[in-house]
This record gives C-alpha cells, sequence and structure tokens, in this order.
C-alpha cells in the first residue's frame, strides 16, 4: 500500500514559474525522499531530508519536513521545460519504503 | 560506474505464462530491491534481497519470487500472469540493505500481459 500522498495529482506552470508539491504520509519515517520519473522510465534520486531535519536546499531545489504534521514540500524554483515530469515523495522506515502517487508536473516554454 | 541496467526493457506475455526480469546492480552494490508501478496502485515494494537471500517483503502474492546471485545480480520471476500484473517493474540496488536513502534506480522492465 502507498504511504504518502500527493498533492496536487498534476500541476502546469509556465517556465520561471516556481512549482510547489505537497507530500503527507502516515506512519513514523527514517527520512523522505523526493524523486523524479520522465515518462514511465526509471527514477532519479532528487534530494533526500531525514527525520530531525526541517529544511534542505539542493541546487533550484527546496524541501521541507514537518514531522508533527506528517508532510513535506518540495520547492522547484525558477521552472524550465525540462522539469516536466512526475514527482514522487518516499518514505523509508525500518522495513521498507513507500512512494505517494506523485505530482505531475508540466512547465509550458 | 556503470548504472542499474534491467533486462529486457519491453516484454509481452500472455495470461498464464511466466515471466523472469533481470537486474544487474551498480559494481559494489550488494542489495537489491524489486519495484512495481501501476497506473491503479502505484509504486509498490515487492522485496529485497542481500547476500542471496530475501531479506523484506511487500504485500504481493507468492506468484511473485525473485533470488539473488552470488554477484548481486537479481531475478524476479511471476508465474501464472494476470491481467493485473502489467506494469513497470523498477529495480533499486544499494551497497547495504535497508538503506532506503541510497537507492539507485534501473530503467525499468515494461511488461504487458494479454
Amino acid at each position: 500500500s502507498q504511504q504518502g500522498e500527493e498533492d496536487p495529482q498534476a500541476l502546469s506552470i509556465q517556465e520561471g514559474e516556481n512549482a510547489t508539491m505537497n507530500c503527507s504520509y502516515k506512519t513514523s519515517i527514517n527520512n523522505l525522499q523526493w524523486y523524479r520519473q520522465n515518462s514511465g522510465r526509471g527514477l532519479v534520486h532528487l534530494i533526500l531530508i531525514r527525520s530531525n531535519e526541517r529544511e534542505k536546499h539542493s541546487g533550484r531545489l527546496r524541501v521541507t519536513l514537518d514531522t508533527s504534521k506528517k508532510s513535506s514540500s518540495l520547492l522547484i524554483t525558477a521552472s524550465r521545460a525540462a522539469d516536466t515530469a512526475s514527482y514522487f515523495c518516499a518514505t523509508g522506515n525500518n522495513n521498507d519504503m513507500r512512494f505517494g502517487a506523485g505530482t505531475r508536473l508540466t512547465v509550458k516554454p | 560506474k556503470a548504472g542499474v541496467t534491467q533486462t529486457p526493457r519491453y516484454l509481452i506475455k500472455t495470461r498464464g505464462q511466466q515471466v523472469t526480469l533481470s537486474c544487474s546492480p551498480i559494481s559494489g552494490h550488494r542489495s537489491v530491491s524489486w519495484y512495481q508501478q501501476t497506473p491503479g496502485q502505484g509504486l509498490q515494494f515487492l522485496f529485497e534481497y542481500f547476500s542471496e537471500t530475501q531479506r523484506n517483503k511487500g504485500n504481493f502474492p507468492g506468484r511473485f519470487s525473485g533470488r539473488q546471485f552470488s554477484n548481486s545480480r537479481s531475478e524476479m520471476n511471476v508465474s501464472t500472469l494476470e491481467l493485473g500484473d502489467s506494469a513497470l517493474y523498477l529495480c533499486a540496488s544499494s551497497l547495504e540493505y535497508r538503506t532506503w536513502d541510497e537507492q539507485y534506480f534501473g530503467p525499468g522492465t515494461r511488461l504487458t500481459v494479454t
């Protein structure tokens, strides 16, 4: 079963705008990760945030984690057409890694 | 360093048949995990192999099985295929088991069951 729920399910923006995706999860976690997937291909790891961290940056990506609300957000700044993809959050605990349903991001040139 | 490779990339089978998918991890990685991705259920964890032993298993029927060889390459097998088994099967490798934060994914095998 899936652990997380991404919100929104789909997002369409113009190039240069910022994109924000949210993820909520249900159980305790060791870490939360964000992945990108292009057109049903393999997953590309974007960023990991551990349960004792609140915010992390990587290039144009900013991830926040609120363990009290069991939620995370991924912000992509100054989006590009190449950012068009599906984005998934994944939570890891001692037993497995569970993925959310994903947000489909479309960046229009 | 070469990435995770999966073969074949595409496969078409008919109901009732069985199928074997292969995954070669990154050199030096000893853990291989398998995931099924479908439009309806999303990405779901199948199982993880480490040192030729299944360490974790998701909630899938016994028709789904796997194994790992001494060189860490892994295969997964699905017997008595059903239409609902049509999916993208992804494998991921990592250095050790349960290191969910250091997984590298392959491109996937697209299985279509007709």
